[in-house]
């Protein structure tokens, strides 16, 4: 099963300031989700977006896909230190339910 | 709380011993999902069911694995003679069939497995 794979794998930034982060994959996907996971509050599911999508928004959260270029990228705006997670893509491949995660990029936000 | 619930939180079992994880998911989704995960790395899919049909398992679940889902409604993951490399944070997650966001799976806290 395909991988994808989260870059950078650490994110120091000031709060306030935005966080990008990145996922690159290599075959055909049905869909592609962000997941933030921290200590306190385990796996949470962010935003899913859709192979035929390029672009989602939820609150301060803008996620793009480019699928020619098999990948991801994820904005995080105004950081806050609650931001401070890991956070993982997954993908879901045509013809199956199992999502497939990277490594995740640790974010660290600084107050 | 309705979220996903998984018992026990933490294990610690001896080498060749035999453990039993359980999973309650949301009340009304039917699919249900075992993952594991060892630090640093993210989630590996281990298992899916939908209603009580086990429909995927993945290659790395050795016949020492096995999961049950018998009433379509709470599941539980067993792992027989354990070894250390199964020491792992063990996940349920679970997620709707049909409508917006079936695809959006909700984890439970996982099961912290210590094998000595």
């Amino acid at each position: 099963s395909q991988q994808g794979e989260e870059d950078p794998q650490a994110l120091s930034i000031q709060e306030g300031e935005n966080a990008t982060m990145n996922c690159s994959y290599k075959t055909s996907i049905n869909n592609l989700q962000w997941y933030r996971q921290n200590s306190g509050r385990g796996l949470v599911h962010l935003i899913l977006i859709r192979s035929n999508e390029r672009e989602k928004h939820s609150g301060r959260l803008r996620v793009t896909l480019d699928t020619s270029k098999k990948s991801s990228s994820l904005l995080i705006t105004a950081s806050r230190a609650a931001d401070t997670a890991s956070y993982f893509c997954a993908l879901r491949g045509a013809g199956s339910y199992q999502l497939t995660f990277g490594k995740g990029t640790k974010l660290s936000v600084i107050p | 709380d309705t979220g996903v619930s998984q018992n026990p939180r933490h294990k610690i079992t001896k080498r060749g011993q035999n453990v039993t994880f359980r999973c309650d998911p949301i009340s009304e989704h039917n699919r249900l999902y075992w993952y594991r995960q060892t630090l640093g790395q993210g989630p590996e899919f281990l298992t899916y069911f939908q209603n009580e049909a086990q429909l995927e398992k993945s290659r790395l679940l050795s016949d020492r694995f096995s999961a049950e889902r018998p009433k379509g409604s709470f599941s539980t993951l067993e792992i027989q003679r354990t070894e250390q490399g199964d020491s792992a944070m063990y996940l349920c997650a679970s997620s709707l069939r049909w409508g917006t966001g079936s695809d959006e799976q909700y984890f439970g806290p996982g099961t912290r497995l210590t094998v000595t």
